[in-house]
């Protein structure tokens, strides 16, 4: 099955620094790359998603890259903020067709004000 | 609309009990599923459901069972309680494949 690995699992940046999280996926015919932000105790919300044909995607402060051959997939937040503050995780869908996401571990994100 | 919804918040549970975990949406989405969080792990699929009557098995369904007899719930069934199932749970749903998936807000259960 697809095996999703995160980096770091833990962040620490100044408020107004730039934050950068990777993952690696292992199954070629996965296609779809969401990310989402957990606050604690909350529920995870999406925040950003890409699809394998598409290389990059940005919606203001948030950008995602995607190297298929590499096979990996990076989430980038510029300016942050200390409301940035969060776990964030990133998941493929397991293979082409396949209903089920297979998620990273999480990377503990804190914008130090 | 409410999204989805999940009953009870918060649950403690004995060895070898059992419970329902409720999972209710209001999105008209086709696709539920049901996660369990455990500390420092991300989320790992347990059933899922494309549809009314169609459910089917994720990366860790021991010990869990499912049934989706309407589109809006999804209820997650634990038969005799492990503490290996102290977990947080996350019911989501979506409209499609591929599609984002909302969460619902938890349900935290503790077996001692």
């Amino acid at each position: 099955g697809e095996n999703v690995e995160q980096h770091p699992s833990t962040l620490s940046v100044q408020e107004g620094d730039s934050a950068v999280i990777k993952c690696t996926y292992s199954d070629s015919a996965s296609n779809y790359f969401p990310w989402y932000k957990q606050e604690l105790g909350k529920r995870p919300q999406l925040i950003i998603d890409i699809r394998s044909n598409v290389g990059e995607k940005k919606d203001q402060r948030i950008a995602v890259t995607l190297n298929k051959t590499a096979k990996h997939f990076s989430l980038h937040i510029t300016e942050t903020q200390p409301e940035d503050s969060a776990v964030y995780f990133c998941a493929a869908s397991s293979g082409a067709g396949s209903y089920q996401l297979t998620f990273g571990k999480g990377t503990k994100l804190s914008v130090i004000p | 609309n409410a999204g989805v919804t999940q009953t009870p918040k918060f649950r403690i549970l004995k060895i070898g009990q059992s419970m329902t975990l409720q999972c209710t949406q209001d999105m008209n989405h086709n696709y539920m599923y049901w996660y369990r969080q455990d500390p420092g792990m991300g989320l790992k699929l347990i059933y899922y459901s494309v549809g009314a009557g169609i459910t089917d098995k994720g990366e860790v369904p021991n010990g869990y069972n499912v049934s989706r007899s309407t589109t809006e719930d999804f209820p997650l069934r634990l038969e005799l309680a492990a503490p290996s199932q102290t977990s947080v749970y996350f019911c989501a749903s979506s409209y499609s494949m591929g599609d984002t998936q909302y969460f619902g807000p938890g349900t935290r259960l503790t077996v001692l």
